[in-house]
């Protein structure tokens, strides 16, 4: 069966200092990967999903970037973090052969950013 | 593009009685759509998923869903609620784009 994995759960950092949160997929090939947000009180914000290993697309022009260094992991950086990007951060993957279909949602991060 | 409006921003209901949560979607053409589940501090979890076919979907925890297109609507429901579905919960929709678009959510309160 498959599985995602998001580290870390939890993360304290200051603003102004670099940011990497992993999310890797197990049990699945060449999945499509999403990176959300989801703010205090809010719906969720989709900031990039990638269809393959060079293919990724940004939903929201912000200081966040995606990697996705191998076929099931999935990374989400930032050179210098803005206190607004404070937030609960979730990662997902779907299969790739249907569109539309469902996604599956990893644990989540909750950063907070100080 | 797609999109989702969930009506009801917070729901009260008392421990075993029925709730209904509301969902209207925009879409063109048939849409893909789903509801998921969110607890406190955890991810999403997929309640059910409407493609084609019926129109009322059994989903897991009880929980059911029908698609009306003349209401543009795909509303859930769940005859007798439990404590333990106190959440928030999520209407999606999909297309044929690899991304799915998400309701604000409706928190669910229930009271003993």
């Amino acid at each position: 069966s498959q599985t995602i994995h998001q580290w870390p759960a939890t993360l304290v950092q200051p603003v102004g200092s670099p940011l990497s949160l992993e999310c890797t997929v197990e049990g699945t090939s060449n999945p499509n990967l999403y990176w959300y947000r989801q703010a205090a009180g809010r719906g969720l914000q989709l900031l990039f999903y990638s269809i393959g290993i060079d293919q990724i697309s940004s939903e929201v022009p912000q200081n966040l970037s995606a990697s996705r260094p191998q076929d099931r992991q999935f990374i989400l950086s930032s050179k210098k973090l803005l206190l607004s990007d404070s937030g609960f951060y979730l990662c997902a993957w779907s299969l790739t052969d249907r569109d539309g279909d469902e996604q599956y949602f990893g644990p989540g991060t909750r950063l907070t950013v100080t | 593009a797609q999109s989702v409006t969930q009506p009801d921003i917070h729901i009260t209901v008392s421990e075993g009685a029925s709730l209904e949560l509301r969902c209207n979607y925009s879409y063109g053409a048939t849409p893909y759509l789903f509801w998921y589940v969110q607890s406190p501090g955890q991810g999403l979890q997929l309640l059910l998923k409407y493609f084609s076919g019926d129109t009322l979907v059994q989903g897991i925890k009880g929980f059911e869903a029908e698609f009306k297109r003349s209401q543009s609507s795909f509303n859930l429901r769940k005859p007798s609620v439990h404590w333990s579905d106190a959440a928030e919960y999520f209407c999606a929709v999909g297309a044929n784009d690899y991304k799915l678009s998400f309701g604000a959510g409706t928190t669910v309160t229930v009271r003993a």
